[in-house]
């Protein structure tokens, strides 16, 4: 139990587009989701919490009209990076709070911008 | 917010040894410590968490110990193999359930 998908698991874009990437709780239910960011050889840093039927709350210095959360049902949170750029290049995860503290992870989108 | 050190950034062992991993926070609200290994390019994988009402958690050759009034826990790996080289990640929680994240230490065991 407890699994957590991502899609797409990479993606390369131009400059200037957007890209949405998807997390899903396969079987559970998840109202609350987070975002994370992971550059090469570095942590990963939180970039939002996402609760299901209402905002998501970012964290300091991420620019929350460039990477638009949606959280729309108890099973999928979706993550937009607008007007993508090519320092936006990440590993980008999601995970999932299935009871109090525990997360559990997706398995990462790689997004590269040309 | 919270401010999780981890020490050291990187650590070789010979295979069959000990390896002992160390991580610091700063908020005394947080109560939740997990321990994440991650392979290239892949997802966390929690190996063991430990809560602030016990001290020592073991689970076979992986053990945690947590001083919550020094504010640090550790991590041990004892037998180790080669297929614990990986990155491993400290983390630390409170009451919003945000997880904040150790620098991660590269460990490598050598066959």
């Amino acid at each position: 139990g407890a699994v957590v998908s991502q899609h797409p698991s990479w993606v390369i874009c131009k400059s200037g587009t957007s890209v949405k990437i998807e997390c899903r709780s396969l079987d559970f239910q998840a109202t609350t989701m987070f975002w994370y960011r992971q550059f090469p050889k570095q942590s990963l840093m939180l970039m939002a919490t996402s609760n299901e039927g209402s905002k998501a709350t970012y964290e300091q210095g991420v620019e929350k009209d460039k990477f638009l959360i949606n959280h729309a049902s108890l099973t999928l949170s979706t993550l937009t990076v607008t007007s993508a750029h090519p320092e936006d290049s990440s590993f980008y995860i999601c995970s999932a709070l299935l009871v109090y503290n525990e997360q559990f992870f997706g398995p990462g989108t790689r997004l590269t911008v040309l | 917010g919270e401010n999780v050190e981890q020490h050291p950034s990187t650590l070789s062992v010979q295979e069959g040894d000990s390896a002992v991993i160390k991580c610091t926070y700063s908020d005394s609200a947080s109560n939740y410590f997990p321990w994440y290994k991650q392979e290239l390019g892949k997802r966390p994988q929690l190996i063991i968490d430990i809560r602030s009402n016990v001290g020592e958690k073991k689970d076979q050759r992986i053990a945690v110990t947590l001083n919550k009034t020094a504010k640090h826990f550790s991590l041990h790996i004892t037998e180790t193999q080669p297929e614990d080289s990986a990155v491993y990640f400290c983390a630390a929680s409170g009451g919003a359930n945000n997880l904040f994240f150790g620098t991660g230490t590269r460990l490598t065991v050598i066959p």
